[in-house]
């Protein structure tokens, strides 16, 4: 139980395009769902936070227009890079947690962005 | 701020032998998590330690949390190659905001 799934696990855009990536629980509701970056050899970042239905939170420095995140539903966030630009070549992961799972966030298994 | 240090960074050692990795962190906190990454993967769990005191044990890893000295340990019993991984410790600050916030990440090699 309690899996959390992303799409796409890989994608390369050019400069100036959008990339939505998207999270899923697979086997619970989440009310919250995290959003965190890593560039390579460096640690988690967390970019923002999201409860099912309403704004997002978002950590001081992320900015909010380029990183547009959705949470519609209880199984479902989305990520948004808006105009992407070769730095926010990242991987980016995102995490989910349940109300009968309060004590542990569950990872999924990140998307690689490469913008070109 | 809450802060989350481990030490060492980098740790290099031979099979059989035992090390231990430290995560110190700056505020009070009763939850704290071990999680292990490998090269272009996302974060596998390990240990949730939810009080003063908690030891668990899983395999060749042993983690135990002390609150009051803000400081959680993560032991490694007759190191095998297939730990090799980079492992993270993450503290979430009991703030009501369920934030995690990392540590700076042990890189572990282990040589045969």
């Amino acid at each position: 139980g309690a899996v959390v799934s992303q799409h796409p696990s890989r994608v390369i855009c050019k400069s100036g395009t959008s990339v939505k990536i998207e999270c899923r629980s697979l086997d619970f509701q989440a009310t919250t769902m995290f959003w965190y970056r890593q560039f390579p050899k460096q640690s988690l970042m967390l970019m923002a936070t999201s409860n099912e239905g309403s704004k997002a939170t978002y950590e001081q420095g992320v900015e909010k227009d380029k990183f547009l995140i959705n949470h519609a539903s209880l199984t479902l966030s989305t990520l948004t890079v808006t105009s992407a630009h070769p730095e926010d070549s990242s991987f980016y992961i995102c995490s989910a947690r349940g109300l009968a799972l309060v004590n542990e966030q569950f990872f999924g298994p990140g998307t690689r962005l490469t913008v070109l | 701020e809450l802060k989350v240090e481990q030490n060492p960074l980098f740790l290099s050692m031979q099979e059989g032998k035992n090390y231990t990795i430290y995560c110190n962190y700056s505020t009070t906190s009763d939850r704290l998590y071990w999680y292990r990454q490998d090269p272009g993967k996302s974060l596998e769990s390990l240990f949730v330690l939810l009080s003063n005191g908690a030891v668990k044990q899983e395999g060749r890893l042993m983690a135990s949390l002390d609150t009051k000295a803000r400081l959680s340990t993560l032991h490694i019993t007759a190191a095998v190659h297939d730990l090799s991984a980079t492992y993270f410790c993450a503290v979430d600050a009991n703030f009501g905001n369920e934030k995690l916030t990392f540590g700076t990440g042990t890189r572990l090699t282990i040589i045969p």
